[in-house]
C-alpha cells in the first residue's frame, strides 16, 4: 500500500527555522516526484514546488522560490520542506503529494498534512 | 502565475447533476490536456478524482466526469449524494518551471 506519512504539527516563533518531513512507503521512492502544497487557514491549495528524489532536482513556484527549500534523502525515502526564518504568514497546513507521472501535476497520493503554526 | 478561476460555491439536491468550471488561460488549461480535479472533505487531505481532463482513477465513482473546452475545464457530478459535499479544486500544468497551478476551490453543498 502506497503511503506518505508526514511529521507532526509544529508550533514555532517568527524567525525560527523548521524542517518538516514526508516519508514514502509501499512504492519505489526514487521513481516518483514529490510536490509540496500549502493550504493557509480557510484558503485553497497552492503548489509550492517539487523534487525528483532520484537526483534531488527541484523547481519551485515563483511565489515560493527563495522562501523555502525542498530536499530529499532517498536512502530513507523521505522528502523535506524547510524554512530558515519563519514568518507568521507561514502558518498553514502543508501537504506532500506524489506525482502519478513525472512532469505532470497529477497527485495520486497525499500525505495527511503537517500543521505549522508560527506565533510570537 | 495566477490561480485558475472557479466559482466559490455551487449547490444541488440529491440525485441532481452539477458542473464546476475551472477557467485558465492559453498558457495553462488551454494548452495542455493536463487538468486534474481533487475532492477535499473538511480536515482531510485532498483526493484525486479526475486526471488528464477526463480520466478517472481506479475506485472513483463514474458519477464524476471531466471535460474541457478552450481555456475552461469542467467537473460534472451526476446523481448527487450527501457524501459529495466537499471542496473541489482543479489543477493544471502550466509549463516546465511553474509546473502546477490550482484553482481557488469550489464549495459544493448538497441541499
Amino acid at each position: 500500500e502506497v503511503q506518505l506519512v508526514q511529521s507532526g504539527a509544529e508550533v514555532k516563533k517568527p524567525g525560527e527555522s523548521l524542517r518538516i518531513s514526508c516519508k514514502g512507503s509501499g512504492y519505489s521512492f526514487t521513481s516518483y516526484w514529490i510536490s509540496w502544497v500549502r493550504q493557509m487557514p480557510g484558503k485553497g491549495l497552492e503548489w509550492m514546488g517539487r523534487i525528483d528524489p532520484s537526483d534531488s532536482y527541484t523547481n519551485y513556484s515563483p511565489s515560493f522560490q527563495g522562501h523555502v527549500t525542498i530536499s530529499a534523502d532517498k536512502s530513507i525515502s523521505t522528502a523535506y520542506l524547510q524554512w530558515s526564518s519563519l514568518k507568521a504568514s507561514d502558518t498553514a497546513m502543508y501537504y506532500c503529494a506524489r506525482h502519478a507521472q513525472q512532469l505532470v501535476p497529477t497527485f495520486d497520493y497525499w500525505g495527511q498534512g503537517t500543521l505549522v503554526t508560527v506565533s510570537s | 502565475q495566477s490561480a485558475l478561476t472557479q466559482p466559490a460555491s455551487v449547490s444541488g439536491s440529491p440525485g441532481q447533476s452539477i458542473t464546476i468550471s475551472c477557467t485558465g488561460t492559453s498558457s495553462d488549461v488551454g494548452s495542455y490536456n493536463l487538468v486534474s480535479w481533487y475532492q477535499q472533505h473538511p480536515g482531510k487531505a485532498p483526493k484525486l478524482m479526475i486526471y488528464e481532463v477526463s480520466k478517472r482513477p481506479s475506485g472513483v465513482s463514474n458519477r464524476f466526469s471531466g471535460s474541457k473546452s478552450g481555456n475552461t475545464a469542467s467537473l460534472t457530478i451526476s446523481g448527487l449524494q450527501a457524501e459529495d459535499e466537499a471542496d473541489y479544486y482543479c489543477c493544471s500544468y502550466a509549463g516546465s518551471s511553474t509546473l502546477g497551478v490550482f484553482g481557488g476551490g469550489t464549495k459544493l453543498t448538497v441541499l
